[in-house]
């Protein structure tokens, strides 16, 4: 089965605080796709970044770094020093390769109080 | 850039109602896709469709049905609206792969309530 979870629901930070937001996810393929979305308050998804499952490396693009690990099949967004702006919910979602389903997780609210 | 759009931002209809949502993409994907969002379930896939007139049902297809005549343009449709179908509902397009697999690109979503 294929599945994404995160945990966390709804995170509030202060500004200028860094905060991680936790992916974790099940796939029994050795090809996959990992994806990270922002959907800001006016409801469209922008998508963030993608990853396939032959690598790890991390990757850093300004305030936001992305630190995938296999052996614990996580896929962890971190932003740095976060804005107000930031506000939004993330989702994670899974792609294995073969299909065109897309698996997102239940996302995850993160509030960012000036 | 990537333009999904969808036909209605916020949409009110009654019990009963056959009721269609429109998307369009402009840059000649092949695949598009309706999701519908709620509180604490995330996104879930409804439809999907990889070709004109190709479509594969999705994970809730229940109570819907979808219809992709030309390749920019793929539509939603709920036959009798009930209650439960209350929720918003994104659209979103991708590309074939060619190489690896790509992002999806999303509309702004219409919120739909069933009355």
């Amino acid at each position: 089965a294929q599945k994404v979870t995160q945990a966390q629901t709804e995170i509030s930070v202060v500004e200028k605080e860094d905060v991680t937001l936790d992916c974790v996810y099940e796939t029994r393929d050795t090809t996959y796709y990992l994806f990270w979305y922002k959907q800001p308050p006016s409801g469209e998804l922008v998508f963030l970044i993608r990853r396939n499952s032959f690598d790890e490396q991390n990757e850093i693009s300004g305030r936001y770094s992305w630190n995938f690990q296999k052996s614990t099949s996580s896929f962890n967004f971190t932003i740095t020093a976060s804005q107000v702006v930031d506000s939004a919910v993330y989702f994670c979602a899974l792609l294995t390769s073969g299909t065109y389903k897309y698996i997102f997780g239940t996302g995850t609210r993160l509030k960012v109080l000036a | 850039d990537v333009k999904v759009t969808q036909s209605s931002r916020y949409l009110v209809k009654r019990t009963g109602e056959k009721v269609f949502l429109e998307c369009v993409q402009d840059m000649d994907h092949e695949n598009m896709f309706w999701y519908r969002q709620d509180p604490g379930l995330g996104l879930r896939l409804i439809y999907f469709s990889y070709d004109v007139k190709m479509k594969e049902k999705g994970d809730i297809p229940e109570g819907y049905s979808v219809s992709r005549e030309k390749k920019e343009r793929f539509s939603l449709i709920l036959e009798s609206a009930s209650t439960n179908q209350t929720s918003m509902y994104l659209c979103a397009s991708s590309p074939t792969p060619t190489g690896g697999y790509n992002e999806q690109f999303f509309g702004p979503g219409t919120r739909l309530t069933v009355l």
